[in-house]
């Protein structure tokens, strides 16, 4: 069965710094991976996505992700981190070779702060 | 705006009353989902429609009772609701059902709170 996990709650930055938040996947075939962040009284926005092909994808708001298939990892990153982007964010992976119908499982989520 | 409008934005309600949420998308997409958002626990898949089709019940209380009249509108009727429901519902739509070229576009969800 396919699986995502985000192994932190919490995510704290230095306005400037780069950010890394994790994620980590478990699919029976090639998985389709997406990022999203929800900001506070707010539903989910779509950041990026994973298809095939060049294994880093950029995004919106200046975020992009590296799909690594040997570590089974999607994690998000920015260069340099800004108090807006202070969030919670959310991996989600497909697997369309799944008996499943190939729905979108979210992982638990992580929160990010980003401090002045 | 997100294209996907839910309405109300917070509904509170006793355990006998009976309400509806609602969800509507002007983005012409053919698939609509319901889920549940609650602290500290990932996203929960409730109910999907394809071209106003239920295609997906993932094992919701029958106190929950979706209704789909066209692919634009999207309904969430609530009766007989415990406590441990009170969550945020999000409404999501996308082009095709789990369409990979498609993401999912959510509305700001509705904040309900059960007394």
């Amino acid at each position: 069965a396919q699986s995502v996990a985000q192994p932190e709650d919490q995510v704290k930055v230095a306005e400037g710094n780069p950010l890394t938040v994790k994620c980590t996947y478990s699919v029976s075939g090639n998985p389709y991976l997406f990022w999203y962040v929800q900001y506070p009284n707010r539903g989910l926005q779509f950041l990026l996505k994973y298809i095939t092909g060049d294994n880093l994808v950029k995004g919106s708001y200046g975020f992009e992700a590296e799909f690594n298939k040997s570590q089974t990892s999607f994690h998000l990153k920015k260069p340099s981190a800004l108090v807006s982007d202070s969030a919670l964010y959310f991996c989600a992976v497909r697997d369309p070779g799944s008996s499943n119908t190939g729905k979108l499982i979210f992982g638990q989520g992580t929160t990010l702060q980003v401090k002045p | 705006e997100t294209g996907v409008t839910q309405t109300p934005r917070h509904l509170v309600m006793g355990m006998t009353n009976k309400k509806s949420l609602k969800c509507e998308q002007h983005l012409g997409h053919n698939a609509m989902y319901w889920y549940k958002q609650s602290a500290k626990k990932p996203l929960e898949l409730m109910f999907v429609y394809n071209f106003k089709e239920q295609t997906e019940n993932n094992s919701v209380p029958s106190r929950f009772s979706p209704e789909c009249p066209n692919s634009s509108h999207l309904f969430l009727h609530l009766h007989t609701l415990q406590p441990e429901d009170s969550a945020l519902y999000l409404c999501a739509s996308s082009q095709e059902q789990w369409g990979f070229n498609s993401p999912l576009h959510f509305g700001n969800g509705t904040r309900l709170t059960v007394t």
